[in-house]
């Protein structure tokens, strides 16, 4: 069956980097759009960055442009998110999400990652 | 950019009882919306795409609505499992939420 499995999160210092990977499964992954999404304890969701099936093309949400980098290995059937300079508001559950339709502009995110938490704290 | 409020933010029903979610666009969108149901400690999961049509797998208990600006998530009977948080997206943005709780 389809499915996206996220890994990488943790706790980090204000400041400092992580890498969170996103395995796919079950689907053509080089074949599909795919998005990270974001959600802090207790809130909504935020789209934050979109990457073309074959990564020539990436969007950024204002909060994390610059500080954030979608990135995708076909070969390895597995997303990526660059996270530096993180601060104490981007604590929250990360989640990948494949696009459903053929394009690149997010139109609707299925399936999800069952998502990796990430604190930002001292 | 566009704005999507969703009304109202909490829904206090019982089972069995009908839910009328609303959504609304800042401008208008067409028909690109889509409802999202989140359960506490889950994934969001897609019901319905393009306002109206639903994802593979959902109950026809749910059933989505409009066009423009104003959109509405409808859910006929109300099960036990559906006491959830419901989001409405276009495109790059979310909706903030209706928790749907029981009364």
């Amino acid at each position: 069956q389809v499915q996206l499995v996220e890994s990488g999160g943790g706790v980090v210092q204000p400041g400092g980097s992580l890498r969170l990977p996103c395995t796919a499964s079950g689907f053509t992954f080089s074949s599909h759009t795919m998005h990270w999404v974001r959600q802090a304890p207790g809130k909504g969701l935020e789209w934050l960055a979109t990457i073309s099936d074959d990564a020539t093309k990436t969007y950024y949400a204002d909060s994390v442009k610059g500080r954030f980098t979608i990135s995708r290995d076909n070969s390895k059937n597995t997303l990526f998110l660059q996270m530096s300079s993180l601060r104490g508001e981007d604590t929250a559950v990360y989640f990948c999400a494949r696009e459903a339709t053929a394009g690149i502009i997010p139109d609707r995110f299925d399936p999800w990652g069952q998502g990796t938490l990430v604190t930002v704290s001292s | 950019e566009i704005v999507l409020t969703q009304s109202p933010a909490t829904l206090s029903l019982s089972p069995g009882e009908r839910a009328t979610l609303s959504c609304r666009a800042s401008q208008s969108i067409g028909r690109y919306l889509a409802w999202y149901q989140q359960k506490p400690g889950q994934a969001p999961r897609l019901l319905i795409s393009d306002a109206s049509n639903r994802a593979t797998g959902i109950p026809a208990r749910f059933i989505g609505s409009g066009s423009g600006t104003d959109f509405t998530l409808t859910i006929s009977r109300l099960e036990p499992e559906d006491f959830a948080v419901y989001y409405c997206q276009q495109r790059s943005t979310f909706g903030p939420g209706t928790k749907v709780e029981i009364k």
